[in-house]
């Protein structure tokens, strides 16, 4: 099984609705991410959380929201969906005890909305 | 905010060895260096990090001078499975939401 795993691989949804991508770890580590990717170009930063209790918005939170259900989940929502967020969406996770700063990414969600 | 300048893109040979150069001018003394490699519609993985002046691993080196300013990604004998994007990152573990990826450099790697 994979370190990160994300759900769904693929999605295509409709202008308005609502949808949630969902991350599950087994890497034990605490602080998990969401990025997402535009054709072409590098990872944004969404949003970031550093233990359970813990919600940092990054570059490009407005649209989207985040719930950290457990240390191993952490799930991205969109509440009205546009097809501006169209886009590759990645999780990530890394474990602050070791003092370095190295990322596990999951496979990716490709969400298209129409 | 340590922002990160590299080539957009490079082309070399299999069998060659092709060195990335990441500028960071603004890198804050508690800062790593950490290089990223990203497969078309796969995450990006781990390549390397390092804090100061050489780090080698199973699948490559990293050169980082002494003033820190800028960090080099060395590939020993590419083979096509290289071909790939590669991202530096500047940050400190307590500061994700200055990580910012950039657009990487495109490499290809060609027979």
């Amino acid at each position: 099984d994979a370190d990160v795993t994300q759900t769904p691989r693929n999605r295509i949804t409709k202008t308005g609705k609502r949808i949630m991508l969902e991350c599950s770890q087994t890497k034990g580590h605490d602080r998990m991410y969401w990025y997402r990717q535009d054709p072409g170009l590098g990872l944004r930063l969404i949003y970031y959380s550093f233990d359970v209790k813990d919600i940092n918005k990054g570059e490009i939170s407005d649209g989207y929201s985040v719930s950290r259900q457990a240390q191993a989940k952490f799930s991205l929502s969109l509440e009205s969906a546009i097809p501006n967020q169209t886009a590759l969406y990645f999780c990530a996770t890394s474990d602050s005890g070791q003092g370095s700063y190295g990322y596990t990414f999951g496979s990716g969600t490709r969400l298209t909305v129409v | 905010l340590a922002k990160t300048t590299q080539p957009i893109s490079m082309d070399s040979y299999e069998g060659q060895e092709v060195n990335i150069t990441c500028s960071h001018n603004n890198i804050a003394t508690n800062d790593y260096i950490t290089w990223y490699q990203q497969f078309p519609s796969q995450g990006p993985r781990f390549i390397i990090q390092g804090y100061k002046t050489k780090v080698t691993n199973e699948v490559a080196s990293l050169f980082i001078p002494a003033d820190r300013k800028s960090s080099t990604l060395s590939l020993p004998r590419v083979s096509l499975s290289d071909t790939a994007v590669y991202y530096c990152l500047v940050g400190g573990y307590s500061s994700a939401s200055k990580i910012i990826f950039g657009s990487g450099t495109r490499l290809s790697i060609r027979p």
